[in-house]
């Protein structure tokens, strides 16, 4: 089954860290580029950060970057994405999303998402 | 940065009937845009890449048109899974890939 699964969300201080997970499984992971999006409780989507095929290159939104730190293992067929310093405003149920092999920039398979919640 | 803006927040429309939603861009993002859609509780899905193709398995009841500033995604005859949040995202100039704020389908 074509899929990405994310894992690693939970309860986190403000100021402190978090590591989630995407394991991707029934397709050749290491051809896709991966997004992380996010979606605070009750708005929109908002795009967090991608990184290529083979990790060459990595992006993020500027209310991330300098904090976060995408990453992915294709030998694991696994992403991460390492969250510093993390704020109140970074709740939020965070996506990992393939994108397509030719349209990197959209993401074209989403997993079910995985809660991050920061409090003091 | 781009800024997307949709209208209207929230459509009421009767199943059986259309529903057209707009997509309006700050400036010109050619026909790189994307629409997806969100149920409650669910993952968001796309239904549409390069403001008229349809992703795969997307039924032919959802199309999308427009170019540069100016977006429209129709459904043409609403059935019972269709009422759904809807978002529209530019990818032309990227990152950083906006998304619109969302307008929510609901039933008549």
């Amino acid at each position: 089954q074509v899929q990405v699964v994310e894992s690693g969300g939970g309860v986190v201080q403000t100021g402190g860290s978090l590591r989630l997970s995407c394991a991707a499984s029934g397709f050749a992971f290491s051809s896709y580029g991966i997004h992380w999006v996010r979606q605070a409780p009750g708005k929109g989507l908002e795009w967090v950060a991608f990184i290529r095929s083979d990790g060459s290159n990595k992006y993020y939104g500027d209310s991330v970057k300098g904090r976060f730190t995408i990453s992915r293992d294709n030998s694991k067929n696994t992403l991460y994405l390492q969250m510093n310093s993390l704020r109140a405003e970074d709740t939020a149920v965070y996506y990992c999303a393939r994108s397509g092999i030719t349209i990197f920039a959209v993401a074209t398979l989403w997993g079910q998402g995985t809660l991050v919640t920061v409090s003091s | 940065e781009i800024v997307m803006t949709q209208s209207p927040a929230t459509l009421s429309v009767s199943p059986g009937e259309r529903a057209t939603l707009s997509c309006r861009a700050s400036q010109s993002v050619s026909s790189s845009l994307a629409w997806y859609q969100q149920k409650p509780g669910q993952a968001p899905r796309l239904l549409i890449h390069g403001a008229s193709t349809r992703a795969t398995g997307i039924p032919a009841r959802f199309s999308g048109s427009g170019s540069g500033t100016e977006f429209t995604l129709t459904i043409s005859s609403l059935q019972s899974e269709d009422f759904a949040v809807y978002y529209c995202q530019q990818y032309n100039n990227w990152p950083p890939g906006t998304f619109g704020q969302g307008t929510k389908v609901e039933i008549k």
